[in-house]
C-alpha cells in the first residue's frame, strides 16, 4: 500500500528552528509537496521538491531524498504566526497527491 | 497569482435537502479540479478528480450518486451533496490544478467550504 509518515505533532519555541520529517512509500514518485494549513483553512503551497537536494525559499526549505524516501520542511526563525499543521503530500505514479496525516506544530513564546 | 474562490464558504442545511459548492479559478484555467473532505483534526481526504468536459473520477468509497461533480468550464466546477444527512457534515476544500514554470504542478486551493447539517 502507499504510505506516508510524519509526526503528529511537534513544539518548538519562537526565534528557534525545527524540522519536520516525511518519510513515504508510494508507487512511483512524481514530486513531494509541502503544504501549510492553519486551523479551520484551507491548505496552502510551500514547497515542491521532484529532485533531490535541498530547496531554499526565505525562512523556509525543504529537502528530498528519493532513494531514501524521505523529505523534511525546515523552518527558521521560527514565529508565532508558524503554529500551523504542515502537510507532506507525495504524487504518484498516477499523478495522484497522497496526503500525509499532517504534523500540528506547536510554537511556544 | 492563481487565486481559487469556493462559494458558500459556510452553509447549515436540513436533513435530506441538497447543497451546492461552487469553485472557481479566478485568473487561470483549470483543466482538473479536485475535491476533498477534511473532518476535524483528520487529513484531507480526496473525494474525487474532476475534468473538465468529462466524468469525474471518485475514490473508492465516495458515492457519486450522492456527491454529483460538474466540470462544465475551465474555470468551474461544482459539487452538489444530495439528500445531505448529519454525517456529511464537514470542511469541503476543492483545488485546481495549474502547471507552473518549474513544471510543478501545484494544486492550489480554495477557502473551503463549512457545511452543517442538522
Amino acid at each position: 500500500g502507499q504510505n506516508i509518515d510524519q509526526p503528529t505533532e511537534m513544539t518548538a519555541t519562537e526565534g528557534a528552528i525545527v524540522q519536520i520529517n516525511c518519510t513515504y512509500q508510494t508507487s512511483g514518485f512524481n514530486g513531494l509537496f509541502w503544504y501549510q494549513q492553519h486551523a479551520g483553512e484551507a491548505p496552502t503551497f510551500l514547497s515542491y521538491n521532484v529532485l533531490d537536494g535541498l530547496e531554499e525559499k526565505g525562512r523556509f526549505s525543504s529537502f528530498l531524498s528519493r532513494s531514501k524516501g524521505y523529505s523534511y520542511l525546515l523552518l527558521k526563525e521560527l514565529q508565532m504566526k508558524d503554529s500551523a499543521s504542515y502537510l507532506c503530500a507525495v504524487k504518484d505514479s498516477n499523478y495522484q497527491l497522497i496526503w500525509g496525516a499532517g504534523t500540528k506544530l506547536i510554537i511556544k513564546p | 497569482g492563481a487565486v481559487v474562490s469556493q462559494h458558500p464558504s459556510w452553509v447549515i442545511c436540513k436533513s435530506g435537502t441538497s447543497v451546492k459548492i461552487e469553485c472557481r479559478s479566478l485568473d487561470f484555467q483549470a483543466t482538473t479540479m479536485f475535491w476533498y473532505r477534511q473532518f476535524p483534526k483528520q487529513s484531507l481526504m480526496l473525494m474525487a478528480t474532476s475534468n473538465e468536459g468529462s466524468k469525474a473520477t471518485y475514490e473508492q468509497g465516495v458515492e457519486k450518486d450522492k456527491f454529483l461533480i460538474n466540470h462544465a468550464s475551465l474555470t468551474l466546477s461544482t459539487l452538489t451533496v444530495t439528500s445531505a444527512h448529519p454525517e456529511d457534515s464537514s470542511f469541503y476544500i476543492c483545488s485546481a490544478g495549474k502547471t507552473s514554470g518549474s513544471g510543478s504542478n501545484e494544486q492550489f486551493f480554495g477557502p473551503g467550504t463549512r457545511l452543517t447539517v442538522l
